[in-house]
């Protein structure tokens, strides 16, 4: 089974700068799906990023990035110019294109000090 | 406006005795899912649906029931609660077989179980 690896359980980053959250996979699949979402304090799951599997160019939107290696299965989220409404837990996620659920990793608790 | 919705929002309940929380979208979704969320452990899927009348498990069913008469609505239930079922639980949604489609999570569920 598909496994979703989040090895750092929490992170800081000063205001204004820049911090990347690891995220490793276990998986067989050639083709899948991969998401990085946000929980703030509120507890709502809120969609951050999300990138195709068989697309070579790492997704963007604003100032969060992704870092997407497939052979070494590992997908990276940088986030930039860290605001301090940027603190949360993110969750790092799998989703096959074969079978239609997700797998999440344990998620990274990411604190922004002002 | 698309939303999941779920209710309620905040239980406090004993051992055995039963309870339902309710799941409702209004997208047209024909997948839906459960999740609950322990610390260090991310989300955990229970079951999901693919249309009406169709379940199945996830990874940790046990002491869970689910039903989808409906395409709007998958209920989940506990027959006999117990206190390793306290968590917070989410209900998701998405179509089916666009698996790049982020899956739409309710605002989430918080059962304590005493």
């Amino acid at each position: 089974a598909q496994t979703v690896t989040q090895s750092q359980p929490e992170m800081s980053v000063q205001e204004a700068e820049t911090v990347t959250l690891s995220c490793t996979y276990d998986t067989s699949e050639s083709d899948y799906y991969l998401f990085w979402y946000k929980q703030p304090p509120s507890r709502q799951m809120i969609l951050v990023i999300r990138q195709e599997a068989y697309k070579q160019q790492n997704a963007t939107e604003n100032r969060f990035s992704v870092n997407f290696q497939k052979a070494a299965k590992s997908f990276s989220l940088k986030i930039s110019d860290s605001q301090l409404g940027d603190a949360a837990m993110y969750f790092c996620a799998y989703r096959s294109a074969f079978i239609n659920d997700m797998r999440f990793g344990a998620g990274t608790r990411l604190t922004v000090k002002p | 406006e698309a939303q999941v919705t779920q209710n309620p929002r905040y239980l406090i309940t004993v051992t055995g005795k039963k309870l339902t929380v309710t799941c409702s979208q209004n997208m047209n979704h024909e997948y839906m899912s459960w999740y609950r969320q322990d610390p260090g452990l991310g989300l955990r899927q229970i079951y999901y649906s693919m249309n009406v009348e169709v379940t199945d498990k996830g990874d940790v069913p046990e002491g869970y029931k689910v039903s989808r008469k409906e395409k709007r609505n998958f209920p989940l239930i506990l027959e006999s609660p117990s206190p390793n079922q306290t968590s917070l639980y989410f209900c998701a949604s998405s179509f089916w077989g666009e698996g790049n489609q982020p899956q739409h999570f309710g605002d989430g569920t918080r059962l304590s179980i005493l």
